[in-house]
């Protein structure tokens, strides 16, 4: 059994940039959810995608998207990006009838500078 | 305020020593979950708890569900070094998830 994978695994980027974070979910889930984790907090809910539609959105701006791929696979993607979106950036698979039980990636650690 | 406050943020004990964290809410939840966070992972889910008033052991940790499904609490017995992480409660509530903020656990030997 595959675990979450997540790539890449640390990003630097500008102010302003655009950044796109990947995450492959693990086998047999269909559900995956992203997050967002600042340093010394939980994780705050992002969105979560099921049958490639977003179903389900935590309080981001709409300058962070989502696509979820044939194979379950998911992009996060952020425009515009502030120097307040640096943070470590997670994402859970699970399966769509069990939605408590969510596997976590080791997550992308996202700078804005 | 968050939707589910966890305390205390912080503790540093001696190896052998026990602890409870706690997780409480103002709302309902029809399931509660535990997970532990090393440094640079994601958070690793420990237990679910779904009936109120339940009570799961998993090993040294012990884990029970408020009756009334508004709280939950996460008791170790002789925390060793190796129980040093980030502990976070979450649960699905209208559709999202919520997080605690965690409470950050120091076992020294």
């Amino acid at each position: 059994e595959t675990g979450v994978t997540q790539s890449p695994t640390h990003l630097i980027k500008t102010r302003g940039q655009q950044v796109t974070l990947r995450c492959s979910s693990q086998s047999g889930h269909n559900t995956v959810s992203w997050y967002q984790q600042a340093l010394g907090q939980g994780p705050q809910f992002i969105f979560q995608y099921y049958r490639e539609e977003e179903n389900g959105r935590g309080n981001f701006p709409p300058r962070f998207s989502g696509l979820q791929f044939p194979n379950y696979s998911s992009e996060l993607n952020v425009n515009a990006l502030e120097l307040d979106d640096s943070a470590l950036y997670l994402c859970a698979s699970s399966l769509w009838d069990k939605p408590y039980e969510q596997y976590f990636g080791p997550g992308t650690r996202l700078t804005v500078t | 305020t968050q939707l589910l406050e966890q305390s205390p943020q912080f503790l540093s004990i001696q190896e052998g020593e026990n602890l409870t964290v706690y997780c409480n809410s103002s709302s309902v939840f029809s399931s509660l979950q535990w997970y532990r966070q090393e440094p640079g992972e994601g958070p690793v889910l420990l237990v679910t708890v779904v009936t109120g008033g339940e009570v799961k052991k998993l090993k040294r940790l012990t884990f029970q569900f408020g009756d009334a499904r508004k709280d939950s609490s996460l008791h170790i017995t002789a925390a060793q070094p190796g129980d040093t992480g980030l502990y976070l409660c979450a649960g699905l509530f209208l559709g999202k998830f919520y997080f605690g903020s965690g409470t950050k656990l120091n076992v020294k030997p």
